[in-house]
């Protein structure tokens, strides 16, 4: 089946540097989502996001589905931002998300 | 409030027993999952579903079992034949068959076995 990397696996941030985070994929997907996981397991979610590039505040976005990766930026991190961020892929003929092991991000105050 | 909810939030399971676990959402979606996560690691599929009465195994799917009666509800049973079922179940929904869709998760079910 396909492969979910992500990197890096543990990722400590003094409060308001600036991250990017990544996703490596192993074959063609038809989706790929970015979720944040809170500290008592809730999944939230960030960006659908199979090509191409979205911003939400200070968060964004950049698929680059011909080369198979995608990256989450983070700017002016705040600890609210700690957890988990997971990515998501749908691989093509097959209808269900398969997920990277994550990225854990602490930021500190 | 729209959403999907898991119950319980805790559970506790003996060795051999079965137990089932709740989800339902009232966003009327048609597709539902179900996925496992273990302590430090990324979310396993066990079951999903696109649509009423028809649900499909995962990457994981021994020892358990699901059903898909009613749109809003995709209940999970951990069956005694699961060696390992200490772990954080999350249920989600997405819209409908289309693959430009957004999975929207539950609040999550912790199993431990005594």
């Amino acid at each position: 089946g396909i492969q979910v990397e992500q990197s890096p696996p543990d990722l400590i941030l003094q409060e308001g540097a600036n991250s990017t985070l990544r996703c490596n994929f192993s074959d063609s997907v038809n989706n790929l989502q970015w979720f944040h996981q809170n500290p008592w397991g809730q999944l939230i979610n960030l960006f659908y996001i199979p090509s191409g590039t979205k911003q939400n505040g200070r968060l964004s976005a950049t698929t680059v589905a011909t080369e198979r990766y995608s990256l989450l930026y983070i700017s002016s991190s705040q600890t609210t931002d700690s957890g988990v961020y997971f990515c998501a892929v749908e691989p093509t003929g097959r209808r269900a998300l398969t997920f990277g092991s994550g990225t854990r991000l602490q930021v500190q105050p | 409030d729209g959403g999907i909810t898991q119950s319980p939030k805790y559970l506790f399971r003996k060795e051999g027993q079965n137990v089932t676990l709740s989800c339902e959402q009232n966003l009327n979606h048609d597709a539902m999952y179900w996925y496992r996560q273990d302590p430090g690691q990324g979310l396993r599929l066990i079951y999903y579903s696109q649509i009423v009465n028809d649900f499909q195994k995962g990457d994981i799917a021994e020892g358990y079992s699901v059903s898909r009666e009613k749109k809003e509800s995709f209940p999970l049973t951990v069956t005694s034949a699961q060696k390992n079922p200490t772990a954080f179940y999350l249920c989600a929904s997405s819209p409908g068959l289309a693959a430009q869709e957004t999975q929207y998760f539950g609040p999550g079910t912790r199993l431990l076995v005594l």
